[in-house]
């Protein structure tokens, strides 16, 4: 089935650095998600976007972070600057409408040391 | 705000077992509710999802049913195999509009062969 890919999928990044995560979502999807999940916990939502806007976003959604999506690009996750407890692995997914199911990338696993 | 709560972190089969993981929800209304899974390395699969009191959703051979009074959505599987071991999600989305999914925190399942 169509697919959602994120790049890349290992990332390590000093402390204080800036990161950018990508994810190419399924071509006729309208809305896009991030996750986030560390080792062995619950996947928490972070924020979602629609038609060129954040539309929720979650308190894990910090200051340090922005999505956008220009230009029918990659839909990406920015994080600067990077902390320790940013540390996770970062689910992307993409649904075509508000009450379709997801359809979830493979992940980007961020360690930031 | 809304949670669901999945009552194994682990199950251990062998195969041909009866499956049944346990998932309760908390929201107003009548949020849809899914079942998800995630084999390793990869993002959450959708697998199905219910919407009604009573519905049963089902997909290669695991079902559930609404249960509103119960507030529950338990996943079950006649005969499981060694191919069905990953991890669970139950997950559910209010109906309020533009709403995120937000997952349970998942069950490990294990088959041994």
């Amino acid at each position: 089935g169509p697919k959602v890919l994120q790049i890349p999928s290992h990332q390590i990044i000093d402390m204080g650095q800036m990161v950018t995560l990508n994810c190419d979502p399924v071509s006729n999807h309208l809305y896009f998600y991030w996750y986030k999940q560390i080792l062995g916990q619950q996947m928490e939502f972070l924020v979602n976007f629609y038609n060129g806007k954040v539309m929720e976003k979650s308190k894990l959604f910090k200051d340090q972070f922005s999505v956008e999506r220009p230009d029918g690009s990659y839909f990406t996750l920015k994080i600067q600057p990077t902390a320790l407890e940013d540390s996770a692995v970062y689910f992307c997914a993409s649904s075509l409408g508000w009450d379709s199911d997801y359809t979830f990338g493979s992940g980007t696993r961020l360690l930031v040391i | 705000g809304d949670s669901v709560t999945q009552t194994e972190g682990q199950v251990a089969l062998s195969e041909e077992d009866f499956l049944t993981i346990h998932c309760n929800y908390s929201a107003s209304g009548y949020p849809a509710l899914f079942w998800y899974v995630q084999y390793p390395g990869e993002g959450p699969q959708f697998l199905f999802r219910a919407s009604r009191d009573k519905e049963k959703g089902s997909s290669r051979g695991f079902e559930a049913t609404y249960n509103k009074e119960a507030t529950s959505f338990h996943l079950q599987k006649a005969s499981v195999q060694e191919s069905d071991s990953a991890v669970y999600y139950c997950a559910l989305r209010s109906n309020y509009g533009n709403e995120k999914i937000t997952f349970g925190a998942g069950t490990k399942l294990t088959i041994k062969p």
